[in-house]
């Protein structure tokens, strides 16, 4: 089942900071971030597990509630790098699996 | 530059013809994956290939056929497309289990463009 991501889209000037959601209705073994500019790959940002392990980017943070089977990615100081679609991918299926399920997106945009 | 090298950047088809991407890591990764995006949609996860075997297959058309030929290379063989079927398609890796699954990062490559007319 498609996770459900919030905001749509948000607009922020440079040095402002963002808040994007993701949420699930079912179980999450472990939740995924990804930003994809215009025209390019998708980029990996972020995983979070059940547990508490994270591995990602140092400048990126989110955090994983398992219990409300939520998570949040928090972009702080933004620049206008950090512009493109944010993708959060969810896996239900445990361990071994491979199958992730993306959000529709949160479309970032950063002005200077 | 990304690690993940898709071929060709785009294509463009008619219906009836034949034609097939591909795509290569040199990560030393064992999981490898077909997506299908369009437009302003997030990806569509399509096929998932584990150590070389077929490990998910999404319900995928049968005009669409995947092949696995190595651990490196990962291949998409097209067939009798349909308009609905233009949009861009996304390889990736990630480490294989046991180490891996969706407890690690997938790298995605940059696709390709496919049109059908």
């Amino acid at each position: 089942q498609q996770p459900v991501q919030s905001p749509q889209a948000v607009i922020l000037r440079e040095g402002e900071d963002a808040v994007i959601n993701c949420s699930s209705s079912k179980a999450l073994y472990s939740v995924h971030w990804y930003r994809q500019k215009h025209g390019e790959a998708p980029v990996f940002l972020m995983i979070l597990l059940k547990g508490g392990e994270q591995k990602g980017h140092e400048k990126i943070s989110a955090s994983f509630n398992e219990k409300k089977q939520q998570s949040s990615l928090y972009l702080t100081a933004s620049q206008l790098s950090y512009s493109g679609t944010y993708f959060c991918g969810t896996d239900i299926t445990g361990a071994g699996s491979y199958q992730l399920t993306f959000g529709k997106g949160t479309k970032l945009s950063v002005i200077p | 530059d990304t690690e993940v090298t898709q071929t060709p950047k785009h294509l463009v088809m008619g219906m009836t013809n034949k034609k097939s991407l591909k795509c290569e890591q040199h990560m030393g990764h064992r999981a490898m994956y077909w997506y299908k995006q369009k437009a302003k949609k997030p990806p569509e996860l399509m096929f998932v290939y584990s150590y070389e075997k077929l490990s998910i297959n999404e319900s995928v058309p049968s005009r669409f056929s995947p092949e696995c030929p190595n651990s490196s290379l990962l291949n998409l063989h097209l067939h009798a497309l349909q308009p609905e079927d233009s949009a861009l398609y996304l390889c990736a890796s990630s480490q294989g289990f046991p180490r891996g699954g969706a407890n690690q990062p997938q790298h995605f490559g940059d696709g390709t463009r496919l049109s059908i007319l």
